[in-house]
C-alpha cells in the first residue's frame, strides 16, 4: 500500500506570508495527486488535481507541483480565508485511495 | 447546483449497524461514483470505499472488508452506506463525495455531503 505524509503538521503563518506544504508518497504515485482543504465543522474542499491542475473557483494563490513521490502545495499570499487543514490524497493505486495526515495552517 | 445531501447524525451501541445515505441532486446519479470517507474526532480523512452508482460495483478499503457495505438505489438517486460490528472507534464524521469523472485518471472528489456524525457509545 502507498503511504503519505506531510510536512509539517503544523504550520503557523501569518497574513501576506508565502505558505509551502509537502507531501510525500512512499511509493511514486506519478502525478495522480490532488490536495484539499478542510474548515472545522466542513467538509473538504478540493483545490488541485493531476498535481498541478487548479479546480474551477480556486483563488490562483494556490498551486500545486511535483511528480513521482514529492509535492508541494503553495498559498503564495495567505489570507485569512486560509487557515485550515490541508490534505493530500494520491489515486495513483485507483481503485484504492489514499489521503496524508493533514497539515494545520493557523495564524502565528 | 450539484449538492449531496447526507442522513442526520445518529447514536449506536457497540456491536450495533450503522446505515448513512447520501443523496445527490443537480447531476445524472448514475454518471458518477460516489465515496466514503470518514473522519475521527481530530483525525484526519480516512477512505473506506467507493460505489459505481451505474453497475452497483464497489471496491472497499481491506480495513472495512466484511465489515461494509455500501449499495445504491437508482429510482430515487441515493448511496447507502453500511457499517456493521460497530465499536468506539467508529465514531467519526462520515461523509460522501463525488468523483469527478474527468477524462484520463482522474479520480479527486468535486463535491461532498455535508457529513453525518455517528458516534457509538453504550
Amino acid at each position: 500500500d502507498i503511504q503519505m505524509t506531510q510536512s509539517p503538521s503544523t504550520l503557523s503563518a501569518s497574513v501576506g506570508d508565502r505558505v509551502t506544504i509537502t507531501c510525500r508518497a512512499s511509493q511514486s504515485v506519478s502525478t495522480w495527486l490532488a490536495w484539499y482543504q478542510q474548515k472545522p465543522g466542513k467538509a473538504p474542499k478540493l483545490l488541485i488535481y493531476k498535481a498541478s491542475s487548479l479546480e474551477s473557483g480556486v483563488p490562483s494563490r494556490f498551486s500545486g507541483s511535483g511528480s513521482g513521490t514529492e509535492f508541494t502545495l503553495t498559498i503564495s499570499s495567505l489570507q485569512p480565508d486560509d487557515f485550515a487543514t490541508y490534505y493530500c490524497q494520491q489515486y495513483n493505486s485507483y481503485p484504492i485511495f489514499t489521503f496524508g495526515p493533514g497539515t494545520k495552517v493557523d495564524i502565528k | 447546483q450539484v449538492q449531496l445531501v447526507q442522513s442526520g447524525a445518529e447514536v449506536k451501541p457497540p456491536g450495533a449497524s450503522l446505515t448513512v445515505s447520501c443523496k445527490p441532486s443537480g447531476y445524472t446519479f448514475t454518471d458518477y461514483y460516489i465515496h466514503w470517507v470518514r473522519q475521527a474526532p481530530g483525525q484526519g480523512l480516512e477512505w473506506m470505499g467507493w460505489i459505481n452508482s451505474k453497475s452497483g460495483g464497489t471496491n472497499y478499503a481491506e480495513k472495512f472488508q466484511g465489515r461494509v457495505t455500501m449499495t445504491r438505489d437508482t429510482s430515487i438517486n441515493t448511496a447507502y452506506m453500511d457499517l456493521s460490528r460497530l465499536t468506539s472507534d467508529d465514531t467519526a464524521v462520515y461523509y460522501c463525495a463525488r468523483e469527478t469523472g474527468r477524462e484520463g485518471n482522474n479520480h479527486e472528489f468535486d463535491f461532498w455531503g455535508q457529513g453525518t456524525l455517528v458516534t457509538v457509545s453504550s
